[in-house]
């Protein structure tokens, strides 16, 4: 069974242009969470999807900052337009139910120059 | 403010030299605190589920426990294939989204 590919594994983009980062959930999840590691830091809550319904995007920081779930399968981050402190590693995971545990793609380290 | 906190930073162990690592946590009501385990360029490796206090799991070298405000995950006689960064997570009433820490660095030499 494949698990949760993020593509790409590596971005990096001048300030101001725009990126999308994806991610293919385990099939068969309904649950889509997007994280983000900052250099230094722990790694922090972005938003959940259940299906394609945002269930909490309180962790989204700003409005450049555009998840979609179309479909309810697999989900795209999209920053526009990048900033110097958007750079970081962004981690996808997916979960069966919703209390059960979360398994996490590789990241995907964006780098913003 | 929940929070997770995990100690130490870094640890340095001898082969088979055993050893525990600590996460405490405060939340307002614990759904479930999660041990992951990440190697570098890699992504978190889901390792334990705990969901009450007294509750222990066993896999291999690893065991970990939970109390009502910290849980310890304990290695005995690791090997240099243990090294790797050791995340702590939880999940509070109301929300499923992990609350983390910022996880040991553990490196075991040959």
């Amino acid at each position: 069974e494949a698990g949760v590919t993020q593509f790409p594994s590596h971005s990096v983009i001048e300030k101001g242009q725009t990126v999308t980062l994806r991610c293919d959930p385990i099939s068969g999840h309904d649950n889509l969470y997007w994280y983000r590691r900052v250099m230094g830091k722990e790694i922090k809550f972005l938003l959940h999807f259940v299906k394609e319904s945002k269930q909490d995007e309180s962790g989204m920081p700003n409005n450049r900052f555009l998840a979609e779930r179309t479909g309810g399968t697999y989900s795209t981050l999209k920053v526009q337009p990048a900033e110097l402190e958007d750079s970081g590693v962004y981690f996808c995971a997916s979960t069966g139910g919703q209390n059960t545990e979360a398994f996490f793609g590789q990241g995907t380290r964006l780098t913003v120059v | 403010e929940d929070q997770v906190t995990q100690s130490p930073e870094a640890l340095r162990l001898q082969e088979g030299e055993s050893s525990s690592l600590n996460c405490s946590y405060t939340v307002s009501g614990l759904r479930g605190l999660f041990w992951y385990r990440q190697d570098p360029g890699k992504g978190p490796e889901f390792l334990f589920t705990l969901y009450s206090a007294g509750e222990e799991k066993e896999k291999e070298r690893l065991k970990a426990t939970l109390t009502k405000k910290e849980s310890f995950l304990h290695i005995t006689a690791p090997k240099p294939e243990d090294s790797a960064t050791y995340l702590c997570a939880v999940r509070t009433s109301g929300t499923y989204k992990y609350i983390f820490g910022t996880g040991t660095r553990l490196k075991v030499l040959a």
